[in-house]
């Protein structure tokens, strides 16, 4: 089956302007997570969902971040304002519950570059 | 915040080598898990470790979770150049967040 898409796979924005960052998870996950990693870098959580309890939003670095999930399926990683720092890969992942004990299936990231 | 620091951060061997990861924190972790990034790729999920004391191999991996549930280490023997890439540790602290180590970049050189 498909696993976990994002679109789009890169993006080049200037400083200042909103973007959006798609995520599509695996069919059936009740949980999804976005992480932001800078290059080579570790994984620094940004937001969890997970059925339709309350977002935990305690990633979030300002309150230029924001994102949704529609219909339990499909999310969208909202950046206001965008910042040159804001610069790195964002990556999405599923799981089919929340927290360590479940495998997180991970897409391939989008690169924002923020010039 | 629950933090994960993995030691070495770079680490470059010669193929056969053995070699040694850490996973340490303050922090009491319900569950560990292992994680290996390629280039241009997510992380993909190596093994989960959820009880104290607890030794998992994996051929040539073997994962180790600390008896205090607040480290782990990650044991390669006889390298491969494809075991080359990003490894990340990641602790779950309940039942929901999943947080992640600093990681460390493994060179396994022919």
């Amino acid at each position: 089956g498909a696993g976990v898409s994002q679109s789009p796979s890169n993006k080049v924005t200037e400083k200042g302007k909103d973007v959006e960052l798609r995520c599509d998870p695996i069919s059936g996950h009740t949980a999804l997570y976005w992480y932001r990693q800078s290059l080579g870098q570790g994984l620094e959580f940004l937001i969890y969902f997970q059925g339709n309890s309350a977002p935990d939003k305690s990633g979030l670095p300002s309150d230029r971040f924001s994102a949704e999930r529609t219909g339990g399926s499909v999310s969208t990683l909202t950046i206001q304002r965008t910042q040159q720092e804001d610069s790195a890969v964002y990556l999405c992942a599923s799981s089919s519950g929340g927290g360590g004990a479940y495998e997180q299936y991970f897409g391939p990231g989008t690169r924002l570059t923020v010039t | 915040t629950q933090l994960l620091e993995q030691s070495p951060q770079f680490l470059s061997i010669q193929e056969g080598e053995n070699l040694t990861v850490y996973c340490n924190s303050s922090s009491v972790f319900s569950s560990l898990q292992w994680y290996r990034q390629e280039p241009g790729e997510g992380p993909v999920l190596l093994v989960t470790v959820v009880t104290g004391g607890e030794v998992k191999k994996l051929k040539r991996l073997t994962f180790q979770f600390g008896d205090a549930r607040k480290d782990s280490s990650l044991h390669i023997t006889a390298a491969q150049p494809g075991d080359t890439g990003l490894y990340l540790c990641a602790g779950a602290p309940g039942a929901n967040n999943l947080f992640f180590g600093t990681g460390t970049r493994l060179t396994v050189i022919p």
